[in-house]
């Protein structure tokens, strides 16, 4: 069965310093795919990635970046130089191949203060 | 570009009661569309989704019920509320094929029952 786990509930930082959100998964399929959401205090959210597991290059976007590590089952998110816009709860998921990807499981979420 | 909307936005409603949610989505054809719920503080829980017109998949057994009557429609209803029906509803659609795309989600709505 498929599982997704952010174990840091809340995270609390100063502006500008860096901040790793972890996300560790499970899944017995050899094709799958991971997202990475944010969720601003609206409630709406946001996509932010979306890498597939025969992609294991980092990615960089900006003050985004993400290290996904395929033997660890980790897909890590880290925000560089952080701002208080950057508050939210950010989400990680995983969709199977099994189930045509239709059943992404969302993790509980990170929820990141960024103070002034 | 494509545009997803839901409404009400908030909904106060008594235990017993019917519910209506609408989803619609512009600007494309064909979507899968899908209903979530996140309770206070937690993750999201995928309700249903869709593949097209009347196509629905039910994933977790309950007191809901979805419909999909137009390609970019889709409806989330209950015949009677239960106290757990209350939390946050969000509509979702991916361009269409498999759901391994990306999904974008609607502004959501806050439902509290009493």
């Amino acid at each position: 069965a498929q599982k997704v786990t952010q174990a840091q509930t809340e995270i609390s930082v100063v502006e500008k310093e860096d901040v790793t959100l972890d996300c560790v998964y499970e899944t017995r399929d050899t094709t799958y795919y991971l997202f990475w959401y944010k969720q601003p205090p609206s409630g709406e959210l946001v996509f932010l990635i979306r890498r597939n597991s025969f992609d294991e290059q980092n990615e960089i976007s900006g003050r985004y970046s993400w290290n996904f590590q395929k033997s660890t089952s980790s897909f890590n998110f880290t925000i560089t130089a952080s701002q208080v816009v950057d508050s939210a709860v950010y989400f990680c998921a995983l969709s199977e191949t099994n189930t045509g990807g239709f059943k992404t499981i969302f993790g509980a979420g990170t929820r990141l203060f960024v103070k002034a | 570009s494509q545009t997803i909307h839901q409404w009400p936005a908030t909904l106060v409603q008594p235990v017993g009661s019917p519910l209506s949610l609408e989803c619609t989505v512009e600007g494309t054809s064909n979507p899968n569309l899908y209903w979530y719920r996140q309770a206070a503080g937690r993750g999201l829980q995928l309700l249903f989704y869709s593949v097209g017109i009347g196509q629905i998949s039910s994933e977790v057994p309950q007191n809901l019920s979805a419909s999909r009557p137009q390609d970019r429609q889709f409806i989330l209803s209950s015949k009677k509320l239960l106290l757990s029906d209350s939390g946050f509803y969000l509509c979702a659609w991916s361009v269409t094929g498999t759901g391994y795309n990306e999904q974008f989600f609607g502004p959501g709505t806050r439902l509290t029952v009493l």
